[in-house]
């Protein structure tokens, strides 16, 4: 069965480093998304990704994060300037976008501590 | 703005017992509704949804009905297992767009 990817599975930068987190979504679907879950805490949306641009963006997701799709399948999240409190685990997800299958597909997720 | 609320836990029952775990939305339009589970130490695995009122999503003996009328689509297994332990997460979402979660309840079954 097709799943989403995400590469590292954990990730230890020290602040103030750039990291990139790597996520392979489902390849037929259409749409990407970014969540983050601070331990013990609710899991947040970050940004929804479609057709090359962002579609969608939560107050989290400032002028540190950005999202790329550098080539057909893959689809990453950048911090640029990490701070303590980036740490988090963070969630990739892709959705076929089809009416009536409008469920998000969540990779394994890539912990970030930030030191 | 969209929310999602669920019942705080944790929860603690014994094997074989019954199972409510309730949440309640509020949404503009017609949102589909979800249950998602987190394993220890593991991402979110979807465990069952519904796209539009009385529907009832049902998978690995969990069910839950999306009732517009009281704006809740509470999760209910009829007897629970020690594997069920886990930390379940109430969800809506409109086709394509960010998905809200509510804060997660984190259920622990004892043998």
């Amino acid at each position: 069965e097709p799943e989403v990817t995400q590469t590292p599975s954990h990730q230890v930068t020290q602040m103030g480093q750039e990291v990139i987190l790597r996520c392979v979504p489902i390849s037929n679907h259409l749409y990407f998304y970014w969540y983050r879950q601070i331990l013990g805490q609710k899991v947040e949306f970050l940004v929804s990704f479609y057709n090359n641009e962002i579609s969608e963006k939560s107050e989290i997701f400032d002028d540190q994060f950005s999202v790329e799709r550098p080539d057909g399948s893959n689809f990453t999240l950048k911090i640029r300037s990490t701070k303590l409190e980036d740490s988090a685990m963070y969630f990739c997800a892709s959705s076929p976008g089809l009416a009536g299958a409008d469920e998000q597909f969540f990779g394994p997720g890539t912990r970030l501590t930030v030191l | 703005g969209d929310s999602v609320t669920q019942m705080e836990g944790p929860v603690t029952l014994s094997e074989e017992a019954f199972l409510t775990i309730n949440c309640t939305y509020t949404a503009t339009g017609y949102p589909s509704l979800f249950w998602y589970v987190q394993y220890p130490g593991e991402g979110l695995q979807l465990l069952l949804k519904a796209t539009k009122a009385d529907d009832k999503g049902s998978n690995k003996g969990f069910e839950a009905t999306y009732r517009k009328e009281t704006t809740s689509f509470h999760l209910e297994k009829g007897s629970v297992q020690v594997s069920d332990s886990a930390v379940y997460f109430c969800a809506a979402g409109s086709s394509a767009s960010k998905i809200i979660f509510g804060s997660g309840t984190r259920l622990s079954i004892r043998p």
